[in-house]
């Protein structure tokens, strides 16, 4: 089966910083690739996702990037602020059935 | 418009035990799944469903069982449980295939002494 890995498990920034957090996966049938976020207390609220045919999506201070020939993407925080502290999570599903999620990131900014 | 919910929030059972959960949702949503997620793991699916009457084996599946016999409703069900069923469940759905999203349910905490 797919095989989603996740990195930093952890990640500091200043308010005001960018974060990037990367993953990459293993099967190339993939083809849906979204972005999760997870409050304490609360289940994963998609924040951005994106398809194979696309390279890269941006939405206000969120983008996301994909290299489908590495087998990575990542996603870009711009302008970070207290609020968008959380554990993020990527994943990778073929065709909307199987969903794979990496281990996730806690991101803490720094007012 | 509720969204996903998922009866109960917590529960705490003795090895062996049997218990069913009960996730709702009130969208017309086709797709359904269940998840377990455990500290450092991320989530991982236990199995889906992609439409009324129809369920499918996720990436860790034994030891549960599942039923979509209305499509608002995804039931999982564990048999005789055991200590490393221990964690946190959540549901999610997904409209069909043109609508991605997946909707999660607020989770239940599950512990098996």
């Amino acid at each position: 089966g797919e095989n989603v890995e996740q990195h930093p498990s952890t990640l500091s920034v200043q308010e005001g910083d960018s974060a990037v957090i990367k993953c990459t996966y293993s099967d190339s049938a993939s083809n849906y690739f979204p972005w999760y976020k997870q409050e304490l207390g609360k289940g994963p609220q998609l924040i951005i996702d994106i398809r194979s045919n696309v390279g890269e999506k941006k939405d206000q201070r969120i983008a996301v990037t994909l290299n489908k020939t590495a087998k990575h993407f990542s996603l870009h925080i711009t302008e970070t602020q207290p609020e968008d502290s959380a554990v993020y999570f990527c994943a990778a599903s073929t065709n909307f059935n199987k969903f794979y999620f990496g281990s996730g990131t806690k991101l803490n900014v720094k007012p | 418009n509720a969204g996903v919910t998922q009866t109960p929030k917590f529960r705490v059972l003795k090895t062996g035990q049997s218990m069913t959960l009960l996730c709702a949702q009130d969208m017309n949503h086709e797709y359904m799944y269940w998840y377990r997620q455990d500290p450092g793991m991320g989530l991982r699916l236990i199995h889906y469903s992609v439409g009324e009457g129809t369920t499918a084996k996720g990436e860790v599946p034994d030891g549960y069982n599942v039923s979509r016999l209305k499509k608002q409703n995804f039931l999982l069900g564990l048999e005789s449980a055991a200590p490393s069923q221990t964690s946190v469940y959540f549901c999610a759905s997904i409209r069909d295939r043109a609508s991605y999203e997946q909707y999660f349910g607020p989770g239940t905490r599950l512990t098996v002494t």
